[in-house]
């Protein structure tokens, strides 16, 4: 069974759409977490969600809304679609001192 | 605040040479340290990690990092590159607080010459 796993893999959608990843871990991790790997590999948190707090990056819009219905699953939803969101999406998860352990990304690609 | 500096976006070395990627690391409290690899279309695999044990550190495929507090530093090194071993390497640096959010260098990739 794959750890962390996340859908789809590829996506891709005209600008304007609405969309979400999901994201799905079976370690039974506290924190899950999302970042955004851009065209130059840069990777950067973008949310991490803690038993039930969030906590933002504060440089991501407000049109990325991250959702949890329970602990092991960690959506993100992405309204209004833009050029610039063009990237691979990761989750990630992480306990205690333990590493992350992340997924195999959604490269997400906006037209 | 904490961020990290990778030094050499590209490292090119020779199957069988010494591997050397380097890290620096700026952080106000005493960090945990992470290298981790990324192959083409792949998530990141963690390599080794720092949690304030011992400095020097051993990881996966042969890798190994010491950490030097006076040089803030965590370099990766290898004795003997092998070709597998050609991919993205990411040193990374979190806090020690609940969220643990990792900030990521900037990457090295690895390219090994037959």
């Amino acid at each position: 069974d794959t750890a962390v796993s996340q859908t789809p893999k590829y996506l891709v959608t005209q600008m304007g759409n609405d969309k979400s990843i999901k994201c799905e871990q079976n370690l039974g991790h506290d924190t899950m977490y999302w970042y955004k790997q851009d065209s130059k590999k840069f990777l950067k948190i973008m949310f991490s969600y803690n038993n039930k707090e969030l906590i933002i990056n504060e440089t991501v819009p407000n049109r990325f809304s991250p959702k949890s219905p329970d602990k092991a699953h960690l959506n993100l939803h992405i309204n209004s679609l833009e050029l610039g969101d063009s990237a691979v999406y990761f989750c990630a998860t992480a306990q205690g001192n333990t590493e992350a352990f992340f997924g195999q990304g959604t490269r997400l690609t906006v037209v | 605040a904490q961020s990290v500096t990778q030094l050499g976006s590209h490292v090119s070395v020779s199957e069988g040479a010494l591997v050397l990627l380097r890290c620096n690391y700026s952080s106000s409290v005493p960090p945990y340290l992470f290298w981790y690899v990324q192959y083409p279309n792949q998530g990141l695999q963690l390599l080794l990690k720092y949690t304030s044990a011992a400095t020097l550190v051993k990881g996966i495929n042969g890798f190994e990092a010491e950490f030097k507090k006076s040089e803030t530093s965590f370099h990766l090194t290898k004795p003997s590159a092998h070709m597998s071993d050609a991919a993205e390497y990411f040193c990374a640096v979190s806090d020690q607080g609940s969220a643990r959010q990792l900030t990521f260098g900037s990457g090295t990739q690895l390219t090994v010459l037959p």
